[in-house]
């Protein structure tokens, strides 16, 4: 159980173009996703917090603007990189969980982002 | 800003072999989670201890938590080539429930 599907696994597109990312639970609803960002060899560092139904809280640092995300249901949540340029190229995380303490969180299989 | 450290960064062992990885961060936590990630994939939850828990087990894991020290300490017992991969402590802290701090992680490679 507690399957997280993330979708595409890889994307290479041109500088300007805007790319969505689908994180989905398959096997549970899940109140609140998050989305990561890692870069080779380092550790995952957390780009926003999303609730079903509600606005996004983004941590310090990562521009609304850029990276847009939408929690439409209680099981899907996508990231768009808006005017994707080479400097977003990295590996992008969710994770999605259910409310309540002391619950791991589920991750999906990451999306590689390529942008020439 | 990550909360946690972790080492080794790197780790490389033969099967059959025990790893050992620390991790230490910096604020009260409530719960102290690993993590494993293939090269390349997401990240697949080990094991969760909370903070008023000393050890955990859970196959051939082995997590201890020193909450006077701030550090918790990962075992793998009788490693297989099939453990390698980076290891990831995370911490939940305060009232920002669900938010996850990562450590560097450790790299571990167990050679046949």
């Amino acid at each position: 159980g507690a399957v997280v599907s993330q979708h595409p696994s890889w994307v290479i597109c041109k500088s300007g173009t805007s790319v969505k990312i689908e994180c989905r639970s398959l096997d549970f609803q899940a109140t609140t996703m998050f989305w990561y960002r890692q870069f080779p060899k380092q550790s995952l560092m957390l780009m926003a917090t999303s609730n079903e139904g509600s606005k996004a809280t983004y941590e310090q640092g990562v521009e609304k603007d850029k990276f847009l995300i939408n929690h439409a249901s209680l099981t899907l949540s996508t990231l768009t990189v808006t005017s994707a340029h080479p400097e977003d190229s990295s590996f992008y995380i969710c994770s999605a969980a259910v409310v309540g303490g002391n619950q791991p969180q589920h991750f999906g299989d990451g999306t590689r982002l390529s942008i020439l | 800003s990550q909360q946690g450290e972790e080492d080794p960064q790197a780790l490389s062992i033969q099967e059959g072999e025990n790893a050992t990885m620390n991790c230490s961060y910096k604020t009260s936590i409530n719960n102290l989670q690993w993590y494993r990630q293939n090269s390349g994939r997401g990240l697949v939850h080990l094991i969760l201890i909370r903070s008023n828990e000393r050890e955990k087990h859970s196959g051939r894991l082995r997590v201890t938590l020193d909450t006077s020290k701030k550090s918790s300490s990962l075992l793998i017992t009788a490693s297989r080539a099939a453990d390698t991969a980076s290891y990831f402590c995370a911490t939940t802290i305060g009232d920002s429930w669900g938010k996850l701090q990562f450590g560097a992680g450790t790299q571990v490679v167990v050679t046949p």
